[in-house]
C-alpha cells in the first residue's frame, strides 16, 4: 500500500518562510507524480493551491510556491500572513488512482 | 462560477447502502474528470475514485473496490456513488471535486455530504 508522508506539524512567525514536504513510500517524488497542494481551514472544504508540481490558480497567493526538493514535493511559503494557518494536503498520481498525504498543521504564532 | 453540490448523505446501518450525488453548475460537466474524496472526523483527506468525462474510465482507492461504483449523468450534469456494504469505518464527509488541465485533480470542490455509518 502506498503511502505518502508530511510532517505532521510546522510552526512559523508571521512574515517568516516555511517549506513543506511531500514524500512517496515509492521513492523519489518526480514531476510525472503531478504533486498537487490543498489548504484547509477548520469547517470548510479543502482548496486547491498548486497542481503538476509549480503550477499556481488562479486564486493562488503569490507567497505560495510549489517545487521538487531532495527527491520530494515541497510546498513554500514567503512571508507568512496569519490567515495561511491551515491544514496543508499534498496529493500524487500513481498512474490512475492519487493518493493524498497525511496533511501538515501549519501554525502561525 | 463553479458550483458543486452534494447530497444523499445521513445515517445508515452497517451493511447498508447509499447513493450520493453531486449537482454541477457553472461549467461545461462533460469536459472534465470529476472525483469524490472523504474526510473522516478529525482526519486527513483520502481520495476515492474518480471518472473521466465519458464514463469510460474509472479508479478507485484500494479500500472501497467492489462496494463503491462511481457513475456519471452528463445530460444531467451529475455525479454520482454508490455505496454498498458500509462500514462505520466509512463514516466521513464525502467531497465532490471537479479536476482541471494539466493533472490539476480536484480544483474546484463542494462542500460535502456527511455519512454516518452506525448501529
Amino acid at each position: 500500500q502506498t503511502v505518502v508522508t508530511q510532517e505532521p506539524s510546522l510552526t512559523v512567525s508571521p512574515g517568516g518562510t516555511v517549506t513543506l514536504t511531500c514524500a512517496s513510500s515509492t521513492g523519489a517524488v518526480t514531476s510525472g507524480y503531478h504533486p498537487n497542494w490543498f489548504q484547509q481551514k477548520p469547517g470548510q472544504a479543502p482548496r486547491a493551491l498548486i497542481y503538476s508540481t509549480s503550477n499556481k490558480h488562479s486564486w493562488t497567493p503569490a507567497r505560495f510556491s510549489g517545487s521538487l526538493l531532495g527527491g520530494k514535493a515541497a510546498l513554500t511559503l514567503s512571508g507568512v500572513q496569519p490567515e495561511d494557518e491551515a491544514d496543508y494536503y499534498c496529493l500524487l498520481y500513481y498512474g490512475g488512482d492519487w493518493v493524498f498525504g497525511g496533511g501538515t498543521k501549519l501554525t502561525v504564532l | 462560477e463553479v458550483q458543486l453540490v452534494e447530497s444523499g448523505g445521513g445515517l445508515v446501518q452497517p451493511g447498508g447502502s447509499l447513493r450520493l450525488s453531486c449537482a454541477a453548475s457553472g461549467f461545461t460537466f462533460v469536459s472534465y474528470w470529476m472525483t469524490w474524496v472523504r474526510q473522516a472526523p478529525g482526519k486527513g483527506l483520502e481520495w476515492v475514485a474518480n471518472i473521466n468525462h465519458d464514463g469510460s474510465g474509472k479508479f478507485y482507492v484500494d479500500s472501497v473496490k467492489g462496494r463503491f461504483t462511481i457513475s456519471r449523468d452528463n445530460a444531467k450534469n451529475s455525479l454520482y456513488l454508490q455505496i454498498n456494504s458500509l462500514r462505520v469505518d466509512d463514516t466521513a464527509v464525502y467531497y465532490c471535486a471537479r479536476g482541471g488541465e494539466a493533472f490539476a485533480e480536484c480544483q474546484h470542490w463542494g462542500q460535502g455530504t456527511l455519512v454516518t455509518v452506525s448501529s
